[in-house]
C-alpha cells in the first residue's frame, strides 16, 4: 500500500459525458501528479500540482483540468468525453518536485467510455 | 525533450534466469533515473533509482548502473523468479517536473 488512494477504482460512462477522478496524497506529500495510461499512448504525465499550485503541464487536453484543494487532496476533471479517453488514470504523490524524490503512485482509476 | 527508449517485450524466461531489460535516455543535463515495476492490477511501484552518473540503484536483487557515457539504465537480476513476473517501465525526471516513462516491458517468468 502505498498510502495514495484514488476513488472510484472503476467508472463506466458514456461518450459527451463529463466525470472526476479524486486523489488523496500520502500524509505530509505536498506534490499531486496525474498520469494516463492507455494502450497506444503507454504511460503518460497530464499534470503537476505543488501545494495547491500548478507546477507542470504535459500532455493534457483541454477537455481535461485539476485542481489541487487546500487539504492537498486533487480532482482531474474530464469533460466531453471521448471513446480515445478511455484508459487507466494514476495519481502520484511526493514530498517535494525536487528530481531524486520518489513518486508514490495509487492504485488508478480505470474509466471506460462507452 | 527527455525520452526514454527500451527494450520490447514480452520477455520469457524460466525461473532463476538472468534478466536484462534495455533501457536508453535522452535528456538535457543529468536527470535522475529510475525503474518502476507494475503488478497485475496495481499501481506503480518505484524498483530502484540512480541519481547521478555510475551510480547504482539496487533492490530485491535488481540493480541498474547509470551510465552517462552510453546514456543508459539497464536493468538487471541474476536470478528471477516466478514473482518478478509483471511490467517493468523505465524512467527519467524532466526539469519540468515530469516522469518520463518509457513503454514498459513486460516480463513473465515461468516455473
Amino acid at each position: 500500500d502505498s498510502g495514495v488512494t484514488q476513488t472510484p477504482k472503476h467508472l463506466i460512462t458514456a461518450t459527451g459525458q463529463r466525470v472526476t477522478l479524486r486523489c488523496s496524497p500520502r500524509s505530509g506529500d505536498l506534490s499531486v501528479y496525474w498520469y494516463q495510461q492507455s494502450l497506444d499512448q503507454g504511460l503518460q504525465f497530464l499534470i503537476q500540482y505543488y501545494n495547491g499550485e500548478e507546477r507542470a503541464k504535459g500532455n493534457i487536453l483541454e477537455r481535461f483540468s485539476a485542481q489541487q484543494f487546500p487539504d492537498l487532496h486533487s480532482e482531474l476533471n474530464l469533460s466531453s468525453l471521448e471513446l480515445g479517453d478511455s484508459a487507466l488514470y494514476f495519481c502520484a504523490s511526493s514530498v517535494s518536485t525536487s528530481g531524486g524524490n520518489e513518486q508514490f503512485f495509487g492504485p488508478g482509476t480505470r474509466l471506460t467510455v462507452l | 525533450g527527455n525520452s526514454v527508449t527500451q527494450m520490447e517485450g514480452p520477455v520469457t524466461l524460466s525461473e532463476e534466469a538472468f534478466l536484462t531489460i534495455n533501457c536508453t535516455y535522452t535528456a538535457t543535463g543529468y536527470p535522475s533515473l529510475f525503474w518502476y515495476v507494475q503488478y497485475p492490477g496495481e499501481g506503480l511501484q518505484l524498483l530502484l533509482k540512480a541519481t547521478k552518473a555510475d551510480d547504482k540503484g539496487s533492490n530485491k536483487g535488481f540493480e541498474a548502473t547509470y551510465r552517462k557515457e552510453t546514456t543508459s539504465f539497464h536493468l538487471e537480476k541474476g536470478s528471477v523468479q516466478v514473482s518478478d513476473s509483471a511490467v517493468y517501465f523505465c524512467a527519467n525526471y524532466n526539469q519540468g517536473g515530469k516522469l518520463i516513462f518509457g513503454q514498459g516491458t513486460e516480463l513473465s517468468v515461468k516455473p
